[in-house]
């Protein structure tokens, strides 16, 4: 099946610091990625989609100048999460399609804002 | 807004037992319904489907019927393995959305 890997699966960083977050199509071209957030024993939460070549569109609530998605190619999303504090921190998930409903997910990324 | 509600885990059970894991949903239209799968370590994994009332998804022993009279989408499996500990979410998408709305996920733990 498709895979989508993420970079790095683990991050520390200072609060105020911003941290960027990788998500690739590794076999196939993906017009379309979806950023989710989880936090601890919660549901994945949709954060925005991410559209190749335009801008992404944000859910209600989510702060578009707090969490920046370029998705510059369409192989390669990325999450950059600016002035992070340690509310920021969480489990944030990408995935990507090639079409249809199915959604390919990456294994995640882990980020501690100390 | 849309929503799925999963049972709590973990859920404990020894190999070979009857597996259930409850999920309901609330959704606009008429959703399609999933089930994702995450090994540890691993990404979500698509388990099964089904896109309309009445339809039966079902992979590696798992199944499940979508109710749309109970709005439910229980899954299954008649006869667990250990290497089927795993966290297990359902899931929906409706109105047109490819993105997906997930329910808290359940974790399984299997033992010998």
């Amino acid at each position: 099946g498709a895979v989508v890997s993420q970079h790095p699966s683990r991050v520390i960083c200072k609060s105020g610091t911003s941290v960027k977050i990788e998500c690739r199509s590794l076999d196939f071209q993906a017009t379309t990625m979806f950023w989710y957030r989880q936090f601890p024993k919660q549901s994945l939460m949709l954060m925005a989609t991410s559209n190749e070549g335009s801008k992404a569109t944000y859910e209600q609530g989510v702060e578009k100048d707090k969490f920046l998605i370029n998705h510059a190619s369409l192989t390669l999303s990325t999450l950059t999460v600016t002035s992070a504090h340690p509310e920021d921190s969480s489990f944030y998930i990408c995935s990507a399609g090639v079409s249809g409903e199915t959604q390919y997910f990456g294994p995640g990324t882990r980020l501690l804002v100390l | 807004g849309d929503s799925v509600t999963q049972m709590e885990g973990p859920v404990t059970l020894s190999e070979e037992a009857f597996l259930t894991i409850n999920c309901t949903y609330t959704a606009t239209g008429y959703p399609s319904l999933f089930w994702y799968v995450q090994y540890p370590g691993e990404g979500l994994q698509l388990l099964l489907k089904a896109t309309k009332a009445d339809d039966k998804g079902s992979n590696k022993g798992f199944e499940a019927t979508y109710r749309k009279e109970t709005t439910s989408f229980h899954l299954e499996k008649g006869s667990v393995q250990v290497s089927d500990s795993a966290v297990y979410f359902c899931a929906l998408s409706a109105g047109g959305r490819r993105a997906l709305t997930f329910g808290s996920g359940t974790r399984l733990q299997v033992q010998p």
